[in-house]
């Protein structure tokens, strides 16, 4: 099957320190990429869409100067959480779309001190 | 507006109980898909089904079974005989239609967490 990469898959960094988690489909060639977010004990949220080539596409309430996201190449996505503060501490998942299907990523556990 | 709700919070059963999780969606579009997922406490999704709008045959898989009731907007999934290693999280999610070609976003539900003892 389809495999979708996450890295890191931890990280700890500090309060108003940038981080940048990157998803790569590695089988396959992905139009369309998303990016969730869930917090502790709760459900995934939608947080933007993007396809490659273009400008990402986020979801209300979500701050587009603040998760910067760039779908560079059909095989990789990368989600920028800039000036990050303990309130963005949570579990950030990737899905990778080619025509058809949907993958997820193992996701990425980020925790600002 | 594209809606899934999950009204169970938590179940907890014993091994070998039969268990069935509960899904209702909403959405206007008659061209939509909907999924089950599974979330063990390593995080990554697992992926269990997924169904369309204009198949509504049951099926089954092994211990799991799903029933899709257009009439009620339902997409309940049942696990029969239950063991230690179902625990974990269940979702179940919304997708309307294709975008671009491809799936359109997910809309999950809040998940129900299933805790099934020895």
């Amino acid at each position: 099957g389809a495999v979708v990469s996450q890295h890191p898959s931890r990280v700890i960094c500090k309060s108003g320190t940038s981080v940048k988690i990157e998803c790569r489909s590695l089988d396959f060639q992905a139009t369309t990429m998303f990016w969730y977010r869930q917090f502790p004990k709760q459900s995934l949220m939608l947080m933007a869409t993007s396809n490659e080539g273009s400008k990402a596409t986020y979801e209300q309430g979500v701050e587009k100067d603040k998760f910067l996201i760039n779908h560079a190449s059909l095989t990789l996505s990368t989600l920028t959480v800039t000036s990050a503060h303990p309130e963005d501490s949570s579990f950030y998942i990737c899905s990778a779309s080619p025509l058809t299907e949907q993958y997820f990523g193992p996701g990425t556990r980020l925790t600002v001190t | 507006a594209q809606k899934v709700t999950q009204a169970q919070t938590e179940i907890s059963v014993v091994e070998k109980e039969d268990v069935t999780l509960d899904c209702v969606y909403e959405t206007r579009d008659t061209t939509y898909y909907l999924f089950w997922y599974k979330q063990p406490p390593s995080g990554e999704l697992v992926f269990l089904i997924r169904r369309n709008s204009f198949d509504e045959q049951n099926e089954i898989s092994g211990r799991y079974s799903w029933n899709f009731q257009k009439s009620t907007s339902s997409f309940n999934f049942t696990i029969t005989a239950s063991q230690v290693v179902d625990s974990a999280v269940y979702f179940c999610a919304l997708s309307e239609g294709l975008f671009s070609g491809g799936y359109n976003k997910l809309i999950f539900g809040a998940g129900t967490r299933l805790a099934v003892h020895p």
